[in-house]
């Protein structure tokens, strides 16, 4: 059974600080991960989509990385801004049930002004 | 569309009522998935939609719960006497083939609906 977990639960940083997200999972028989941002009360945005072939996606200032042998991806924020606070979410798609998004918990993280 | 919509985005409602709440997905996306976040929770996952049939329904609370979908486009959450426990934000996401793949374009989400049964 697919098993997601994000480490750290909860991160606080001064603004403009670079930082990393961990995603790892625990079956690497996966389409893609994607990674999401939540701000309270609202839906998910995604914000990098990362195909199993693939090793890394950039977007801006977000970079996102795949390890998929090892059951780990990171996603890096750098420069971060107080406009960056919300949860991260990262996801999998499996491959033996490839319809149904299996969610970490999220990283609820603080940018400090 | 442009994006998921769901309406309404809040929905407060007494217990015992029926409550409905639509999604409106991706103009072109066959699959559609309703997943539930209670309070300081995960996502829970709901049901998948593959054009207007319902592979995977085991997500559903209780028989209390059900959707449907028409025309392989909008969907509709039907939630019949409503309890407290059912408080919860309602999301509704589609993308373009829920078979998975080689080539995916992922998930999108709506911003979903919040429910509040008091």
């Amino acid at each position: 059974k697919q098993e997601v977990t994000q480490i750290p639960a909860a991160l606080s940083v001064p603004e403009g600080e670079n930082l990393v997200l961990n995603c790892s999972f625990t079956d690497s028989a996966i389409y893609n991960l994607q990674w999401f941002r939540q701000d309270p009360g609202k839906g998910l945005t995604s914000l990098l989509l990362i195909q199993s072939s693939q090793r890394e996606q950039t977007s801006g200032r977000l970079n996102a990385s795949l390890d998929k042998s090892s059951g780990r991806s990171t996603l890096y924020i750098a420069a971060s801004q107080p406009g960056d606070s919300a949860t991260y979410l990262c996801a999998v798609r499996p491959m033996d049930s490839s319809y149904k998004l299996i969610f970490g918990s999220g990283t609820r993280l603080l940018v400090r002004p | 569309g442009a994006g998921v919509s769901q309406s309404p985005s809040n929905k407060v409602t007494e217990k015992g009522k029926d409550v409905e709440l639509r999604c409106d997905p991706i103009s072109g996306h066959t699959a559609l998935y309703w997943y539930r976040q209670s309070l300081g929770q995960g996502l829970e996952f709901l049901i998948y939609f593959q054009g207007n049939s319902a592979p995977d329904k085991s997500g559903l609370p209780s028989d209390r719960f059900s959707a449907e979908r028409t025309g392989g486009s909008v969907s509709t959450l039907t939630i019949q006497r409503t309890q407290q426990e059912d408080s919860a934000v309602y999301l509704c996401a589609s993308s373009l083939d829920g078979t998975g793949g080689a080539i995916d374009y992922g998930y999108t989400f709506g911003s979903g609906t919040r429910l509040t049964v008091v």
